[in-house]
């Protein structure tokens, strides 16, 4: 079975720039995440969402940071205009939502330093 | 805000040595725990999870002790090996569905 794929590893922009981050999750996967990860910390949730609808997105700064997941499969996350404290590694992760199951599986995640 | 955290930032030990990772959580809504392990340049790789029905659970080399009286969780690695050298994430659900809070996480080194 194939993980979570996310694209690209790895992105350098200078602060004011836009960057966006692409995820396939795990096929039949309904439910989506996307987390930020600072250097040193432990994964912050940004936005989860239930095959191709927001169940919660009350950590994600919506001034700068966007994601949209259509058809219910595939999802962006952009941010625009970037600013210095967005480098970090940005960790793409889906779930089967099974009864009994809450594990959710992460990709490789995007390393994004902003200059 | 309620939150998850780990007693230990570091953890070394010896090859073949027993690990006993901790931490505390503050929600006790809380039914949901997971441990994942994090090696550099890699996302998360899930090791094993608890609800709060239970007080052990066993894996391959790894085992998960919840107390909820104290509110405190513990992953033990048996035979430590080189390949555990990681990041030890516990995280917990708050009682919500499908979504998990992390702590902050452990390094675990393993000497040879």
């Amino acid at each position: 079975e194939a993980g979570v794929a996310q694209s690209p590893r790895y992105k350098i922009i200078e602060k004011r720039q836009s960057v966006a981050f692409w995820c396939n999750p795990i096929s039949g996967h309904a439910t989506l995440y996307w987390y930020q990860q600072i250097l040193g910390q432990g994964p912050k949730l940004l936005i989860q969402f239930q095959n191709n609808g927001v169940v919660d997105d009350s950590q994600l700064p919506k001034d700068r940071f966007s994601a949209e997941r259509l058809k219910g499969v595939d999802s962006t996350l952009k941010i625009q205009p970037a600013k210095l404290e967005d480098s970090a590694v940005y960790l793409c992760a889906s779930s089967p939502r099974t009864s009994g199951s809450d594990i959710q599986y992460f990709g490789a995640g995007t390393r994004l330093s902003v200059l | 805000g309620e939150s998850v955290g780990l007693h230990l930032p570091t953890l070394s030990v010896q090859e073949g040595d027993n690990s006993i990772i901790n931490c505390a959580y503050s929600n006790s809504a809380s039914d949901y725990f997971i441990w994942y392990k994090q090696e550099s340049g890699k996302g998360p790789q899930f090791i094993i999870d608890i609800r709060s029905n239970m007080d052990k659970r066993q894996g391959q080399r790894v085992t998960v002790l919840l107390n909820k009286t104290v509110k405190h969780l513990s992953l033990q690695i048996a035979a430590t090996q080189p390949g555990d050298s990681a990041v030890y994430f516990c995280a917990e659900n708050g009682g919500s569905n499908y979504k998990l809070t992390f702590g902050k996480g452990t390094l675990l080194t393993v000497n040879p």
